[in-house]
């Protein structure tokens, strides 16, 4: 089945510092999201971005599905960017049947 | 709108016991998925449904686990007997219709079996 790569599996941040996260997968996928699990478990999805680049606020995306991977990134980190940052690719007709990575988990310290 | 809604949002059992997990997809959302998350695996894509159908059940990991969607508004997720390896967070995710959609999480059900 698909491989689903995250990197770095830990991060560390100053409030205020920029990063990027990055996903690799192993094959060609037609559904591809960023989700965010917080302290408290809650998961959500931050971009639905198969292709292309997204902006929301401080967090943007881009995937280059023909070089099969994916980066998000955070601008001006805070507190509340904390926690577990998931990428989750599908593929297949339905393009839902997700296989999540490892994720990456992130610290953002005041 | 409520979101999905999953219930219990805990659960402790004994070895054996049957245990049954509920959602609540977010109206007018036709898929449904149930995933589980542990420490050891991550998160698991265990089955999900389109229009009340089973798509796709080949990760639920044995004849112990079953998930029905009798309608539109319900589904549940059976384990029985459990057993302690089944201790882990069922989360519950629902979309549109339509086949490109972003995933909305249910809070998750942790369930702990002694």
């Amino acid at each position: 089945g698909i491989q689903v790569e995250q990197s770095p599996p830990d991060l560390i941040l100053q409030e205020g510092a920029n990063s990027t996260l990055r996903c690799n997968f192993s094959d060609s996928v037609n559904n591809l999201q960023w989700f965010h699990q917080n302290p408290w478990g809650q998961l959500i999805n931050l971009f639905y971005i198969p292709s292309g680049t997204k902006q929301n606020g401080r967090l943007s995306a881009t995937t280059v599905a023909t070089e099969r991977y994916s980066l998000l990134y955070i601008s001006s980190s805070q507190t509340t960017d904390s926690g577990v940052y998931f990428c989750a690719v599908a593929l297949g007709n339905y393009g839902q049947n997700f296989v999540f990575g490892p994720g990456t988990r992130l610290s953002v310290l005041p | 709108d409520a979101g999905v809604i999953q219930s219990p949002r805990h659960e402790v059992t004994e070895m054996g016991q049957e245990v049954t997990l509920r959602c609540k997809p977010i109206s007018g959302h036709n898929s449904l998925f149930w995933y589980r998350q542990t420490m050891m695996r991550g998160l698991e894509l265990l089955i999900y449904f389109n229009n009340n159908v089973p798509i796709d059940d080949s990760g639920m990991p044995e004849d112990r686990f079953s998930a029905k969607m009798p309608n539109a508004s319900f589904s549940t997720l059976k384990i029985q007997p459990s057993e302690p390896r089944d201790s882990a967070v069922y989360f519950c995710a629902t979309t549109r219709q339509t086949v490109q959609e972003t995933q909305y999480f249910g809070p998750g059900t942790r369930l702990l079996v002694l």
